[in-house]
């Protein structure tokens, strides 16, 4: 079955750099959620779209911005990058309100 | 604001043995969800809890929800080693985002 992917896995930036980051929810999934994992820490919710609008904000910086385009998939934008910024990025999908399936991930290091 | 404490944060434990986590959360919610995370990868859900007294079971894992008191647990019977992992409870609050606990990073010995 096709799962929700995410690219890229991996990711090196250096400070004050920008990063994109995209995630693919499963077919016919028109909700997508951000997530963000520290090192040692438990997913912080960032960011949610529903059929291409934003749907929720959570503890996402002003450096960082989303959107969702109409094919449902997403991309997060991180500009000025701090080393506080190095973490692991998930993204979700689901049906509506339905429960979310998260995506492999992709970590960024910031160096 | 919605609070999800879980305890213990970590735990260690023979093989063969049995215990149980603790997620108790602040406010009243909807869904109750249970995930397992090994290190470096994603989250994989376990549980989907929907209502009072609902109680789930896969393999060695049992999962229980107590909406009254705002408590799940999560039993492990006779545990194995491929059970080392780190476990996080999430609650479903608002606009359906996640709220996570602080996890319990659980470590099997043999």
């Amino acid at each position: 079955a096709a799962g929700v992917i995410q690219s890229p896995r991996h990711l090196i930036k250096e400070k004050r750099e920008t990063a994109t980051l995209k995630c693919y929810p499963i077919p016919r999934h028109d909700t997508v959620y951000w997530y963000q994992q520290g090192p040692g820490q438990d997913p912080q919710f960032l960011i949610s779209f529903y059929e291409k609008m934003q749907s929720d904000k959570g503890s996402i910086p002003d450096r960082f911005s989303a959107q969702q385009f109409s094919d449902y998939h997403s991309e997060l934008n991180m500009s000025s990058l701090e080393l506080g910024d190095s973490a692991l990025y998930f993204c979700a999908g689901s049906m509506g309100a339905g429960e979310q399936y998260f995506g492999p991930g992709t970590r960024l290091t910031v160096t | 604001e919605l609070k999800v404490e879980q305890n213990p944060l970590f735990l260690s434990m023979q093989e063969g043995k049995n215990y149980t986590i603790y997620c108790n959360y602040s406010t009243t919610s909807d869904r109750l969800y249970w995930y397992r995370q090994d290190p470096g990868k994603s989250l994989e859900s376990l549980f989907v809890l929907l209502s009072n007294g609902a109680v789930k079971q896969e393999g060695r894992l049992m999962a229980s929800l107590d909406t009254k008191a705002r408590l799940s647990t999560l039993h492990i019977t006779a545990a194995v080693h491929d059970l080392s992992a780190t476990y996080f409870c999430a609650v479903l609050f608002g606009n359906e985002k996640l709220t996570f606990g602080t996890g319990t990073r659980l470590t099997i010995i043999p």
